[in-house]
């Protein structure tokens, strides 16, 4: 089955600055690539997508890239702030209901 | 709108023990999901229901895991002679079909085996 793999696990950067979580994958035929945020005690909220068609996508202050060839992807924000602290998971699939997820990255931001 | 709603939030049982979660998913998504995670983990997946019926059940740990959507909407996950083991947040999901939409998570229901 796929196999993620997600770093680093515990981030901490000061507000403005720029945060980017990494994450590979080990099954060429995932096509699939999610970002969830949770906060603590709270569901898991889809932030942004991506699918294998796609090298990069972006929205407002986040971004994802794709490389399939090396199978990993990564997730960037940017301006960080305050209310973007939470564990940040990463998954990826084949068909985009049964996802394998990374172990996490808890987010600090330092005001 | 309502997002998935899942029941209860919190269940502490003994060891042996038969319980069940329920989880009601946002109305006219036709796809249901039963993850499960575990502190400092990231979900597992257990199974996927599209309609009435369990497409895909390879994730359920053993044969004391079993869920039912008898209706096509309201699921119940139902754990027989719990072990400590068992002790997790019990998600579940849902997507308007299964295929190509992203999944909405309910708050799960953190389940205690003492």
């Amino acid at each position: 089955g796929e196999n993620v793999e997600q770093h680093p696990s515990t981030l901490s950067v000061q507000e403005g600055d720029s945060a980017v979580i990494k994450c590979t994958y080990s099954d060429s035929a995932s096509n699939y690539f999610p970002w969830y945020k949770q906060e603590l005690g709270k569901r898991p909220q889809l932030i942004i997508d991506i699918r294998s068609n796609v090298g990069e996508k972006k929205d407002q202050r986040i971004a994802v890239t794709l490389n399939k060839t090396a199978k990993h992807f990564s997730l960037h924000i940017t301006e960080t702030q305050p209310e973007d602290s939470a564990v940040y998971f990463c998954a990826a699939s084949m068909e985009s209901y049964k996802l394998s997820f990374g172990a996490g990255t808890t987010v600090t931001v330092r005001a | 709108g309502a997002g998935v709603s899942q029941t209860p939030s919190n269940k502490v049982t003994e060891k042996g023990k038969y319980v069940e979660l329920r989880c009601d998913p946002i109305s006219g998504h036709t796809a249901l999901y039963w993850y499960r995670q575990s502190l400092g983990q990231g979900p597992e997946f257990l199974i996927y229901f599209q309609g009435t019926g369990a497409a895909d059940d390879s994730g359920l740990p053993n044969d004391r895991f079993f869920a039912v959507r008898p209706e096509g909407s309201v699921s119940t996950l139902k754990i027989q002679r719990t072990e400590r083991g068992d002790s997790a947040v019990y998600l579940c999901a849902s997507s308007y079909r299964a295929q190509n939409s992203p999944l909405h998570f309910g708050n799960g229901t953190r389940l205690t085996v003492t």
